[in-house]
């Protein structure tokens, strides 16, 4: 049974940082491209980045372009978001999902991890 | 950047209802199109993908349709357990965008 559990949400301070973390088991993680993709209170969702199978390409949502970075460990069946300058509006629940077996959609989804960034 | 607007927002039904979710983009995406269902307090799962095929182990009173630019999420006979928000997903191009979501209310 595929298994994604992140960690890493805490309370940060506006313009500081945050490294998520999302472990993976039950499946051949290094066959699929992994999604981070958070939800704001009350709000939809929004996909944030994409890494390819190698870690060789990401992809950003302009929002966080610049500010965040996805990275993975194959070897460890990890996908990370390192998360910079921090804002209020990243206050959320970050989930990371796995890409499809016929497509970019998201096929199997972690239990997500509460980042707020206040003062 | 391909907005996809739902329609209904919130959508009041019984349950034994038949219900159609509408999903329309911005620009053509050809079948490149997801949904999920959310319950409250719990991650996204993933109903139909490539517009029409329905993931594993979802029930077959969900199924989906459309091509290029309209999409409809239908459910057949709402059961209890299918009272929960419902987004569509379009991954024919960066950045991949979310519908902004139905509510599927008991009425």
């Amino acid at each position: 049974e595929v298994h994604l559990v992140e960690s890493g949400g805490d309370l940060v301070h506006p313009g500081g940082s945050r490294r998520l973390s999302c472990a993976a088991s039950g499946f051949t993680f290094s066959f699929y491209e992994m999604n981070w993709i958070r939800q704001a209170p009350g709000q939809g969702l929004e996909w944030l980045a994409n890494i390819s199978i190698s870690g060789s390409v990401t992809s950003y949502a302009d929002s966080v372009k610049g500010r965040f970075t996805i990275s993975r460990d194959n070897g460890k069946n990890s996908v990370f978001l390192q998360m910079n300058s921090l804002r209020a509006e990243d206050t959320a629940i970050y989930y990371c999902a796995t890409g499809g077996d016929n497509g970019a959609y998201f096929q199997h989804w972690g239990q997500g991890t509460v980042v707020t960034v206040s003062s | 950047d391909i907005q996809l607007t739902q329609s209904p927002s919130t959508l009041s039904a019984s349950v034994g209802d038949r219900v159609t979710i509408t999903c329309r983009a911005s620009q053509n995406i050809y079948s490149s199109l997801a949904w999920y269902q959310q319950k409250p307090g719990r991650a996204p799962k993933l109903l139909i993908y490539k517009a029409s095929n329905l993931e594993s182990g979802v029930p077959s009173t969900f199924s989906g349709s459309g091509f290029g630019t309209e999409f409809t999420l239908t459910v057949s006979s709402l059961q209890p357990d299918d009272f929960a928000s419902y987004y569509c997903q379009q991954y024919n191009r960066y950045p991949w965008t979310f519908g902004q979501g139905t509510k599927v209310e008991i009425k």
